[in-house]
């Protein structure tokens, strides 16, 4: 089974609102990754937080990591259309131990 | 500008064809991945290589194979011993080590015809 697992499975919001997308994952890690992709093309890679992090900053992104629970969130503030993509996170041990989950798409109306 | 670049965007691929996959990268990167995305799944690994002249199988390698004979360069071939090649395919990129950043490709989207 895939180590990270995003929930929920597809977001549709109104633009303005904020987007909240939620990660859980299995086994220890040093890091957790998300990243965004927009259809048809590769995935960008948004922020990273370590395990010895709590929460981490990036413009209109605001990521959280609880180790405790094995679960990380990514928020959007004030989403725009622009932000319509589906979004991954990442978890493992770097490079080809890293494990990415199913995504969430996200869908934000103008 | 620095980045990673695969080509084509599409391909076609008739049945008992094998079909190469170009992945480019001038980031001076190490490391180098191929990962296969079905349609609501996440990416699986398919092969990766971590210096030049040696890769590793990834967890979906059978009917694929890849080389690495230079750094900036890590093609994938897809061969007519992969039953179901319809796929996106990404190639990435990244530095070695345990907490490091991936760099992909715009991704090539293979059919069968």
């Amino acid at each position: 089974s895939q180590q990270g697992e995003e929930d929920p499975q597809a977001l549709s919001i109104q633009e303005g609102e904020n987007a909240t997308m939620n990660c859980s994952y299995k086994t220890s890690i040093n890091n957790l990754q998300w990243y965004r992709q927009n259809s048809g093309r590769g995935l960008v890679h948004l922020i990273l937080i370590r395990s010895n992090e709590r929460e981490k900053h990036s413009g209109r992104l605001r990521v959280t990591l609880d180790t405790s629970k094995k679960s990380s969130s990514l928020l959007i503030t004030a989403s725009r259309a622009a932000d319509t993509a589906s979004y991954f996170c990442a978890t493992g041990g770097g490079g080809f131990k890293t494990i990415f989950g199913a995504g969430t798409r996200l869908f934000v109306k103008a | 500008d620095g980045g990673i670049t695969q080509s084509p965007k599409y391909l076609f691929r008739k049945e008992g064809q094998n079909v190469t996959l170009s992945c480019e990268q001038n980031l001076n990167h190490d490391a180098m991945y191929w990962y296969r995305q079905d349609p609501g799944q996440g990416l699986r690994l398919i092969y990766y290589s971590q210096i030049v002249n040696d890769f590793q199988k990834g967890d979906i390698a059978e009917g694929y194979s890849v080389s690495r004979e230079k750094k900036e360069s890590f093609p994938l071939t897809v061969t007519s011993a992969q039953k179901n090649p319809t796929a996106f395919y990404l190639c990435a990129s990244s530095t070695t080590g345990m907490i490091t950043e991936a760099f992909f490709g715009q991704g090539t989207r293979l059919t069968v015809v």
